[in-house]
């Protein structure tokens, strides 16, 4: 079946632009996560949504991040106000529910802020 | 202190070789520890979970020791496809994985 796909692949922004990240989750999966992994390091936590619900958002770095699951389905991620240290790859998994379930992956968004 | 270290490697081995990797976690209440593979500008996809008995997938072997919080990754036969990073992972209870920042294999003929 179709696993959890991103997009878009790789995103160019300049320094104070707004971009929006989306995530496909497998379907059926009610648990939603999102990481961001920069060079040389391992994935970093920052939310996990459970149904529409943000349920831990302690991974979040500062406000000028946020992330959105109205349905339940499909997550958005919004990174406001773009820096440079921003750029990484956004890592989007999700599981059947959550807990201890597996985590499984998408390819990611490799953002890039000149 | 990073909650999950690894040796960054790279461990450069033969075809056929073994090779293990280590890996230690700082909190004691982690509940369930896993190894993910990541091969380059991938995504991480899960290799094994982890569990104290040990465990073994082919030629694929994992141990856990909760008292020294210590986990390891033996690979025997190692073959090419096997080169990627490899990386530790424990999830507190919670909701959230915590990665270790990997350690690269490359194997080579």
């Amino acid at each position: 079946g179709a696993g959890v796909s991103q997009t878009p692949s790789n995103k160019v922004t300049e320094k104070g632009k707004y971009v929006e990240l989306r995530c496909d989750p497998i379907s059926g999966h009610t648990a939603l996560y999102w990481y961001r992994q920069s060079l040389g390091q391992g994935p970093e936590f920052l939310i996990y949504f459970q149904g529409t619900g943000a349920a831990d958002d302690s991974g979040l770095p500062n406000d000028r991040f946020f992330a959105v699951r109205p349905e339940g389905s499909v997550s958005t991620l919004k990174i406001q106000r773009t820096e440079r240290g921003d750029s990484a790859v956004y890592l989007c998994a999700s599981s059947l529910g959550g807990g201890l379930t597996t985590q499984y992956f998408g390819p990611g968004t490799r953002l890039t802020v000149l | 202190r990073k909650e999950v270290e690894q040796d960054p490697g790279p461990f450069n081995v033969p075809e056929g070789a073994t090779v293990a990797f280590n890996c230690t976690y700082s909190n004691s209440a982690s509940q369930s520890f896993f190894w993910y593979r990541q091969d380059c500008r991938k995504e991480p996809k899960l290799l094994m979970s982890v569990y104290s008995s040990g465990n073994e997938d082919g030629r694929f072997t994992a141990q856990l020791n909760r008292a020294s919080q210590y986990i390891s990754l033996l690979i025997r036969d190692s073959k090419l496809s096997d080169s990627a990073t490899y990386l530790c992972v424990v999830n507190l209870g919670g909701n959230k994985l915590v990665f270790g920042a990997g350690t690269i294999l490359r194997v080579k003929s």
